[in-house]
């Protein structure tokens, strides 16, 4: 996969917008960008996925800059529930999708 | 809406002995894939299945074995259990290899091999 780097943890105030950067600056021009968490021992969770374009689900939003070689994943109000590893990982193109979790960022919501 | 389901939940094994896990994807996934998560570690991946056959493979022990079947179930077959074979197995199923498809995990198999 295309090396990610991510802080190793960040907090974020209740009802607050959490900010998770990410770089990939190696990133090829037809590989995505995944967003994944794992809230405690639980199966990690798909979360949201973009090549190039700024993407929106009912969960988060993906800012990926011009150059896709760094992203951001917004969780717009965060909750005490989101408090989980956040893995970005970019699935090497054409290598059968298999996903290579690395260090992510733990994050912590704060009442 | 459908998940990925993975049986047993838990599963209590001794050194030396065998382990079945299963694995049924999501109602028209045709991917599937293993992943391994010690204690303590990130999640690994182990091996994957397409349309029943193998499509790639990580670093999965050889005295594990795994298949995929007509119904595009899986199982994950471990034998000659060690005690560093204790960890968090986690299926996960996609519509397909491809990179643009996101993949949707199970909520684990915990083994504990004593």
């Amino acid at each position: 996969d295309a090396k990610t780097t991510q802080p190793p943890s960040m907090d974020c105030a209740e009802g607050r917008a959490a900010n998770l950067p990410c770089n990939h600056s190696t990133i090829s021009g037809n590989e995505y960008v995944y967003w994944y968490r794992q809230i405690h021992s639980q199966g990690p969770q798909y979360i949201i996925h973009g090549l190039k374009n700024n993407e929106t689900n009912e969960m988060a939003s993906l800012i990926i800059t011009e150059d896709r070689k760094s992203s951001t994943l917004i969780l717009p109000h965060a909750t005490l529930r989101d408090t989980a590893v956040y893995y970005c990982i970019v699935p090497l193109y054409n290598q059968g999708g298999k996903l290579i979790f690395g260090q992510g960022t733990e994050l912590s919501v704060k009442p | 809406a459908a998940g990925v389901i993975q049986s047993p939940r838990h599963l209590i094994k001794e050194k030396r002995e065998t382990a079945t896990l299963k694995c049924y994807p999501i109602p028209r996934h045709d991917t599937v894939y293993w992943y391994q998560q010690g204690p303590g570690q990130d999640p690994q991946f182990l091996i994957s299945f397409y349309e029943k056959m193998q499509s790639d493979k990580g670093s999965i022990p050889d005295r594990f074995s795994a298949q995929q079947f007509s119904d595009y179930h899986s199982e994950l077959n471990m034998s000659s259990l060690e005690l560093g074979d204790s960890a968090l197995y986690f299926c996960a199923s996609s519509l397909g290899t491809a990179t643009f498809y996101e993949q949707y995990f199970g909520p684990g198999t915990r083994l504990t091999v004593t």
